[in-house]
């Protein structure tokens, strides 16, 4: 089993909808969870991260973590083609080392 | 303006060169990580550093070695290039948890 698992797509959303990603992790002691997106060619830019059971918001964005079932996703609203790029999830156990997912890829189709 | 900077953005080079490819960060970070990924690929940890004089390798075995001897900069080094040595290589720095990324050396060994 991956330490971290997202399902590599595409997902592919109309222009408008809101996008929905997901990421399960292993480690129960896992403390720190990040979104970065990559555009194809690109190197990855943080866009959210989050530390608490929850939903954290930021804009379009919002991040949920649900330790208890030790997962975390990442919800696009109003999505638009410039949205359009892999998604990483990664996950920090408390000793600085972040462990990435493979990546989603998101499409959004105009 | 803190940032993470690399050098060469592409480099492209023949079979038993030596190279180093640099990176600098002005964020004040004391981590530091390369990475490697193919295109459409998932990012490999092949060294990290968590200060000056501190160098570890990452999840993923590499014939590059790096160093550490300023907390800004981080450059890895092979000593014998090879055609599977292509690939994209990205320096990452962080503070506290979250990672932010150079733009990334695209290498190609012919």
């Amino acid at each position: 089993q991956k330490e971290v698992e997202q399902n590599s797509g595409p997902l592919s959303v109309p222009e408008g909808a809101i996008a929905s990603l997901n990421c399960t992790y292993s480690d129960r002691g896992s403390q720190s969870f990040f979104w970065y997106r990559q555009y194809s060619g690109k190197s990855p830019e943080l866009i959210m991260f989050i530390y608490s059971n929850g939903d954290k918001e930021d804009g379009r964005f919002t991040a949920q973590l649900n330790k208890a079932s030790q997962y975390v996703s990442l919800l696009i609203r109003d999505s638009q083609p410039s949205d359009s790029a892999t998604y990483l999830c990664a996950v920090n156990k408390g000793y600085q080392k972040v462990t990435f997912g493979t990546g989603t890829k998101l499409q959004v189709i105009p | 303006e803190a940032d993470i900077y690399q050098t060469p953005r592409y480099l492209v080079i023949g079979t038993g060169k030596k190279i180093t490819l640099e990176c600098s960060q002005t964020m004040g970070h004391d981590k530091m990580y390369w990475y490697q990924q193919d295109p459409g690929m998932e990012l490999h940890l092949i060294h990290y550093s968590y200060g000056v004089n501190s160098t570890e390798k990452g999840d993923l075995s590499s014939e590059s070695t790096v160093s550490r001897i300023r907390t800004e900069h981080f450059p890895l080094t092979l000593e014998s290039a090879r055609p599977s040595h292509t690939s994209q290589y990205l320096c990452a720095s962080s503070g506290f948890n979250e990672q932010f990324f150079g733009p990334g050396t695209r290498l190609t060994v012919l």
